[in-house]
């Protein structure tokens, strides 16, 4: 158990429709990263946030924002879901005290089917 | 641009077998670079890291890796693999600056008893 949660596990939609994931980091712990996985694009970095701060981004679509709450959970959300946005999605904390890179701990994934 | 390659999509040993896992990365810079293991259903957990210093690093599950710079490599190895052990393998490197890790498509392990 990494201490990082993720809820849900599972979340199945239809098309068009708008979702949210949840994130809780490791106790501590002040940056988030949230990735994709699917099977033509593997695992695909999206954004990372820091204290509640947007630090970087990745190939997050327009349609997808995230953010991080005082509390430093994290939610990524999901709008105008269309049947390739199916895949896991993976939320990971680090410390990142020193602004460098540091090692990611991850969560257990939502599993997004999309009909 | 960074980038990670597992060359083996798939890789069946026998159990109590040796392993190695290979992976090369295109990094400009010092590496710090990563294994993780994903089992069935589950997320990543970290096997093992190697940011600086000895080249060989020791892991979890009695996993190591030795990172050679002159061949931009990082294979993973284990000397004798459990049926525990089934599971995909990804290696991964850091991006300074990015704040991001770039994955390997990863290597599927499959253990024949």
């Amino acid at each position: 158990d990494s201490g990082v949660t993720q809820t849900p596990k599972h979340l199945i939609t239809a098309t068009g429709q708008r979702v949210t994931l949840r994130c809780s980091p490791r106790s501590g712990d002040l940056s988030v990263y949230w990735y994709q996985q699917s099977l033509d694009q593997g695992l695909q970095f999206l954004i990372q946030y820091y204290n509640g701060e947007e630090r970087a981004k990745g190939n997050i679509l327009e349609r997808f924002s995230a953010q991080q709450f005082p509390d430093l959970h994290s939610e990524l959300n999901l709008s105008s879901l269309e049947l390739g946005d199916s895949a896991l999605y993976f939320c990971a904390s680090s410390p990142l005290t020193a602004g460098d890179i540091d090692t990611q701990y991850f969560g257990p994934g939502t599993r997004l089917t999309v009909l | 641009a960074q980038s990670v390659t597992q060359p083996d999509i798939h890789i069946t040993v026998s159990e109590g077998a040796s392993l190695e896992l290979r992976c090369n990365y295109s990094y400009g810079a010092t590496p710090y670079l990563f294994w993780y293991v994903q089992s069935p259903g589950q997320g990543l957990q970290l096997l093992l890291k190697y940011f600086s210093g000895d080249t060989l690093v020791q892991g979890i599950k009695g996993f190591e890796a030795e990172f050679k710079r002159s061949q931009s490599s990082f294979n993973l190895r284990k000397p004798s693999v459990h049926w525990s052990d089934a599971a995909e393998y990804f290696c991964a490197v850091g991006v300074q600056g990015a704040q991001k890790l770039v994955f390997g498509q990863g290597t599927r392990l499959t253990i024949n008893p």
